[in-house]
């Protein structure tokens, strides 16, 4: 079996502030995911990309850049941070259908 | 775009009961619906999925039905345990084979089993 790694598991940062969150997969997968999860709302698709170096726009792209440089990893930044935001940030990634998922990122912002 | 509503926010059953979330959605290209469940502080695990192609899934204790002409499908947990207390969330997806790599998710369903 694969596993995924996210880094940080936690991050605090200040308004205004850009900051970046990592994602690495073993399954050798061609698909990543981002997805950010608030309290009560479920998952929203932040980027998603289908193969090194593409990227595509999910329905919550305003305010993140992503990037995925090499077929294992994506990353995600947040490109300005806005005071008292919290939620957790998810990666996933896929061969053909079933999504495998990251334990997430829990982000803070003071 | 696709929605896809998950009709029980919160969910509590006696141990040994059966469990029934519920979920519905709009596109009828849809054709990949698959259940996950997430415990406290963790990523999201895969429980079960269902293909359009069929209308009944089973695994151990977890059965999925699917009915396309009313675009609903269900979780059901028979025989609940404690360890069964988490929340699921139901998703979503068209035909990877045609390009549709997203999933869209419903809001999930937070279950507690009670002993």
């Amino acid at each position: 079996g694969g596993i995924i790694t996210q880094t940080p598991k936690f991050l605090i940062g200040q308004e205004g502030q850009k900051l970046t969150l990592k994602c690495q997969q073993n399954f050798n997968h061609d698909t990543m995911y981002w997805y950010r999860q608030d309290s009560g709302k479920g998952l929203r698709l932040i980027y998603y990309s289908i193969t090194e170096n593409d990227l595509q726009k999910g329905d919550l792209s305003e305010g993140y850049d992503a990037s995925r440089e090499k077929k294992s990893s994506f990353s995600l930044t947040v490109t300005s941070a806005q005071k008292n935001e919290m939620a957790v940030f998810l990666c996933a990634s896929s061969g053909v259908a079933e999504q495998f998922f990251g334990p997430g990122t829990r982000l803070t912002v003071l | 775009g696709e929605k896809v509503e998950q009709h029980e926010s919160t969910l509590s059953v006696r141990e040994g009961d059966s469990a029934v979330i519920n979920c519905t959605y709009t596109d009828t290209a849809s054709s990949y619906f698959p259940w996950y469940k997430q415990e406290a502080g963790k990523g999201l695990h895969f429980v079960i999925d269902i293909r359009s192609n069929v209308d009944r899934k089973q695994s151990q204790r977890l059965i999925v039905l699917l009915d396309k002409k009313a675009k609903r499908f269900s979780l059901h947990i028979t025989a609940t345990q404690p360890e069964d207390s988490a929340i699921y969330f139901c998703a979503a997806s068209g035909a990877f084979m045609t390009g549709n790599y997203k999933y869209v998710f419903g809001a999930g369903t937070r279950l507690k089993v009670i002993a």
